[in-house]
C-alpha cells in the first residue's frame, strides 16, 4: 500500500522561528493536504494543493506540491506559540479511490516563548 | 454546533466487551468517513460512506468491527468484542460529497477508546 514518510517526528523551536517540515511518499498522489491537530481536537486543514509544481500560502505558512507528485513540504515563518501542535500531511489518490486520504505520521512543533 | 460532533469523548472498556461509536456528521454532508489514530501515528482509514452504503470497507481491520449509518446523517462503529489493541482514537469526518476527490473532509474531535 501507499506510504508516507514525514520528517521531522518533532521539532523545539524558539518563538520567532521559521520552520520547515516535509513528506515523501512511494507513489504519485493528485492532491497533497496539510492539517493541525491540537490536543483533544480532530485534524483541521491548513493547505490543499492540487498541482505539481504548486505553491500556495495561507498567512505565514506556505506550502508546495512537489514536482515529482511525491513529495511535499510545509513552511511556516515566524512561528508563535499558537502554532504548537501535530502537523499532518495527507496524499489524495486519483481514480475511484479519491476520496481516501493517506496521512503521514505527524510532526510535533513545540515553541518555546 | 455547526461541525461534526462524536460521542462519547472518552470511553474506558474491559477487554472483551463491545463499544459503540457515534458520528454525527455536518448536516448536508453526504459523505462520511472513520479513521483511526493510535498513539505517535498518523491517521489510517477505515471505512467510507456515500449516503448509507459503505462502498469502501477496505481499512476494518477484521470482522470485530463493523460500521453503518442511517438516513444519510448519523454513523455508528462498533467494535466486537474488544482487545488492548484497539486502545486508539477514533476520528469520524465528512464532506459535502465525495465527487471529484476535491471535497475537504472535515474531522470531529474524536473518541479515545481505552481497552483495559
Amino acid at each position: 500500500g501507499q506510504q508516507l514518510n514525514q520528517s521531522p517526528q518533532s521539532m523545539f523551536i524558539q518563538e520567532g522561528e521559521d520552520v520547515s517540515m516535509n513528506c515523501t511518499s512511494s507513489s504519485i498522489f493528485n492532491t497533497w493536504l496539510w492539517y493541525k491537530q491540537d490536543p483533544g481536537e480532530g485534524p483541521v486543514l491548513l493547505i490543499a494543493l492540487y498541482k505539481a509544481g504548486e505553491l500556495t500560502s495561507n498567512g505565514r505558512l506556505t506550502a508546495q506540491f512537489g514536482i515529482t507528485r511525491k513529495d511535499s513540504f510545509l513552511n511556516i515563518s515566524a512561528s508563535i506559540p499558537s502554532d504548537v501542535g501535530i502537523y499532518f500531511c495527507a496524499g489524495r489518490s486519483s481514480g475511484g479511490s479519491n476520496y481516501k486520504l493517506t496521512f503521514g505520521k505527524g510532526t510535533l512543533l513545540t515553541v518555546n516563548p | 454546533g455547526a461541525g461534526v460532533s462524536q460521542s462519547p469523548s472518552n470511553k474506558v472498556t474491559e477487554k472483551g466487551k463491545d463499544v459503540e461509536l457515534r458520528c454525527d456528521p455536518i448536516s448536508g454532508h453526504t459523505a462520511l468517513y472513520w479513521y483511526r489514530q493510535s498513539l505517535g501515528q498518523g491517521l489510517e482509514f477505515l471505512i467510507y460512506f456515500q449516503g448509507n452504503s459503505a462502498p469502501d470497507k477496505s481499512g476494518l481491520p477484521s470482522d470485530r468491527f463493523s460500521a453503518e449509518r442511517t438516513g444519510g446523517s448519523v454513523s455508528t462503529l462498533t467494535i466486537q468484542r474488544t482487545q488492548q489493541e484497539d486502545s486508539a482514537v477514533y476520528l469520524c469526518a465528512s464532506s459535502f460529497s465525495s465527487a471529484g476527490g476535491t471535497d475537504t473532509q472535515y474531522f470531529g474531535p474524536g473518541t479515545r477508546l481505552t481497552v483495559l
